[in-house]
């Protein structure tokens, strides 16, 4: 079944920028997205086809994709942003709705 | 504004039955496609199915399949979810979540806060 491994931890001081990793073979030929989960509360899309990001979604979130690896940019890191992490696309060989293993950022 | 909102979690013994709703307002309901989503406790989140906006199409996660069923009443702008033969791997929050976009493309774009289901002796 298709996969998708994200690094299960990252650590970020304020100010910097954030890049969290989602791994899936032959990614870029599929649609990413990609949703935030602060503690106790329903995840939120903060990104979707690769790139695009929802309104109310701010200018500091940006995505990427290249090859195997979709790739979620956060620049000037805040406390707000500490949460867990999740890519997501669709496998069509299962066609079953697949996750990423989540990376929780912290904000030092 | 959209709102998703579960209920019907709740303690359960191995083996035993739980029947989860989803109350949907704020969109046209019987336009969307819409979906279960779990996370175990410090978990991920894992999909659970899938229903076509008709109810023509629906697909289960293997974990789930034969065991857990999913519909709709589109008059009644509501989701459920039948879980029948309950492990103890199948505790977890239950999320009713709405797509928007196409069926191989689109996004899990609103979420309901979900209902927890412990199943433990």
């Amino acid at each position: 079944s298709y996969a998708l491994t994200q690094p299960p931890s990252l650590s970020v001081a304020p100010g910097q920028t954030a890049r969290i990793t989602c791994v899936g073979n032959n990614i870029g030929s599929r649609s990413v997205h990609w949703y935030q989960q602060r503690p106790g509360q329903a995840p939120v899309v903060v990104m979707y086809y690769d790139s695009d990001r929802p309104s109310g979604i701010l200018e500091r979130f940006s995505g990427s994709i290249s090859g195997n690896t979709a790739t979620l940019i956060i620049s000037g890191v805040e406390a707000g942003d500490e949460a867990a992490y999740y890519c997501q696309v669709w496998d069509s060989s299962s066609d079953h709705y697949v996750f990423g293993t989540g990376t929780k950022v912290t904000v030092l | 504004e959209v709102q998703l909102l579960e209920s019907g979690g709740g303690l359960v013994k191995p083996g035993g039955s739980l029947r989860l709703s989803c109350a949907a307002s704020g969109f046209t309901f019987s336009g969307y496609n819409m979906n279960w989503v779990r996370q175990a406790p410090g978990k991920g989140l894992e999909w659970v199915s899938s229903i076509s906006s008709s109810s023509n199409y629906i697909s289960y996660a293997n974990s789930v399949r034969g065991r857990f069923t999913t519909s709709r009443h589109n008059t009644w702008n509501s989701l459920y979810l039948q879980m029948d033969s309950l492990r103890v791997e199948d505790t977890a929050v239950y999320y009713c979540v709405r797509r928007f976009g196409d069926y191989d493309s689109g996004r899990f774009d609103n979420w309901g806060p979900g209902t927890l289901v412990t199943v433990s002796s």
